[in-house]
């Protein structure tokens, strides 16, 4: 089945720091990705949307300057999290659809502490 | 704009029994919906995907139905067991670009 890597899984940074998130397809071409954050107790929430060869697309409330999303190939997209804080610490999830109409498939996520 | 709710938050039980887990909707007009199971600091495993024009779908003793016109969902586990503790969220897609919308998951605990 198709499978969606993420790396790295576990990051502590110092605040001020920037960590950059790397989101695989393996097995299948993906032109949008999607990125999630996830505090504890609590469900997923879209940050953006990422869309190979143009601009993310953001929700509302996340600041597109300190959640930098590039999607360079069909295969990778990254999120830089910017002088990061210890509010930005959360678990980050990264999905990607193989094509319409099938299960979306999401990587092992990312757990950040900022210190 | 979705909203998507489900009841219990948690739910414990002793194991081999049957149990529903049950997603609401508040837009009934769907692409599909699906379901996912999560372990403690992991990622997520896609479980069943209905696609709007279904009724239901079945893996292993997993059922899950879809009754778009009320906007609900139900994910059906057959004799339960330890291994099947996790959270289960569900999501809808409203339409074949968008984005999934989650709801808040269902904290299932089989006790032995």
């Amino acid at each position: 089945g198709a499978v969606v890597s993420q790396h790295p899984s576990w990051v502590i940074c110092k605040s001020g720091t920037s960590v950059k998130i790397e989101c695989r397809s393996l097995d299948f071409q993906a032109t949008t990705m999607f990125w999630y954050r996830q505090f504890p107790k609590q469900s997923l929430m879209l940050m953006a949307t990422s869309n190979e060869g143009s601009k993310a697309t953001y929700e509302q409330g996340v600041e597109k300057d300190k959640f930098l999303i590039n999607h360079a190939s069909l295969t990778l997209s990254t999120l830089t999290v910017t002088s990061a804080h210890p509010e930005d610490s959360s678990f980050y999830i990264c999905s990607a659809p193989p094509f319409e109409g099938v299960a979306q498939y999401f990587g092992p996520g990312t757990r950040l502490l900022v210190l | 704009k979705q909203e998507v709710t489900q009841i219990p938050a948690a739910l414990s039980v002793p194991e081999g029994e049957n149990l529903v887990l049950n997603c609401s909707f508040t837009d009934s007009a769907i692409y599909n919906l699906q379901w996912f199971r999560q372990d403690p600091g992991k990622g997520l495993t896609s479980l069943l995907l209905i696609q709007s024009s279904q009724r239901e779908q079945t893996s292993g003793r997993l059922n899950a139905s879809l009754d778009k016109s009320s906007g609900r969902s139900t994910l059906y586990i057959a004799a339960s067991q330890p291994g099947d503790s996790a959270t289960y969220l569900c999501a809808v897609k409203e339409t074949s670009g968008s984005r999934l919308t989650f709801g808040e998951g269902t904290q299932l605990t089989v006790n032995p």
